[in-house]
């Protein structure tokens, strides 16, 4: 989809584990963005990046941590999973003022 | 603050009937951009359409056509003789330029969920 990787696609997770997901583009995009989707709430930006080596904030960060270690790859963190946390992940890259986006990452706490 | 709305939760038609989603958004910004994204039931984002704040031209995509009116804040979205493959949910969102700061992020609306029965 548009050269932006996610894994897993699917993931359950005790209260309290940690886990990693992983973003890959290949498209030699700058800015990659997180996000989650609620149902009813449409999609909330977690942390952005709108360079290699460069973090922000986005409307709801609390609970996630992020890395741009190079170009092609963002990952996010959680480090103490919370049920709250239940939520499709979704991470994009920018071409051209629209973001394109990966299939999205299913993830259960229990 | 952006915001994003769409007031329709669920629409439910026929096939072949028209139909449009309506958005309202609001921004202070006087550079930004409108997007649709479809999300059919196998739950990928789809690209569908980026409109500039400073193109107000209507655009037709096939079956498809998008109302932009800055006088009311609006960017509505039509499908014209609806297909049971329509069925998905479609949002609305902005992105604005905020002095060039703003790194594309996006404000989603809430999604409305759009099913066409056969």
């Amino acid at each position: 989809n548009a050269g932006v990787t996610q894994t897993p696609k699917f993931q359950v997770l005790k209260t309290g584990q940690s886990m990693t997901l992983q973003c890959a583009q290949d498209m030699n995009h700058n800015s990659m963005y997180w996000y989650r989707q609620d149902p009813g709430m449409g999609l909330r930006l977690i942390y952005y990046s709108a360079s290699e080596g460069t973090t922000d904030k986005g409307e709801v960060p609390n609970g996630y941590n992020v890395s741009r270690l190079n170009k092609r790859e963002f990952s996010l963190r959680l480090e103490s999973a919370a049920p709250s946390q239940t939520s499709v992940y979704f991470c994009a890259s920018l071409q051209e003022s629209t973001q394109h986006f990966g299939d999205g990452t299913r993830l259960s706490i229990l | 603050a952006q915001k994003v709305t769409q007031a329709q939760t669920e629409i439910s038609v026929v096939e072949k009937e028209d139909v449009t989603l309506d958005c309202v958004y609001e921004t202070r910004d006087t550079t930004y951009y409108l997007f649709w994204y479809k999300q059919p039931p196998s739950g990928e984002l789809v690209f569908l359409i980026r409109r500039n704040s400073f193109d107000e031209q209507n655009e037709i995509s096939g079956r498809y056509s998008w109302n932009f009116q800055k006088s009311t804040s609006s960017f509505n979205f039509t499908i014209t003789a609806s297909q049971v493959v329509d069925s998905a949910v479609y949002f609305c969102a902005l992105s604005s330029n905020a002095g060039g700061t703003s790194y594309g992020k996006l404000t989603f609306g809430q999604g409305t969920i759009l099913t066409v029965h056969p």
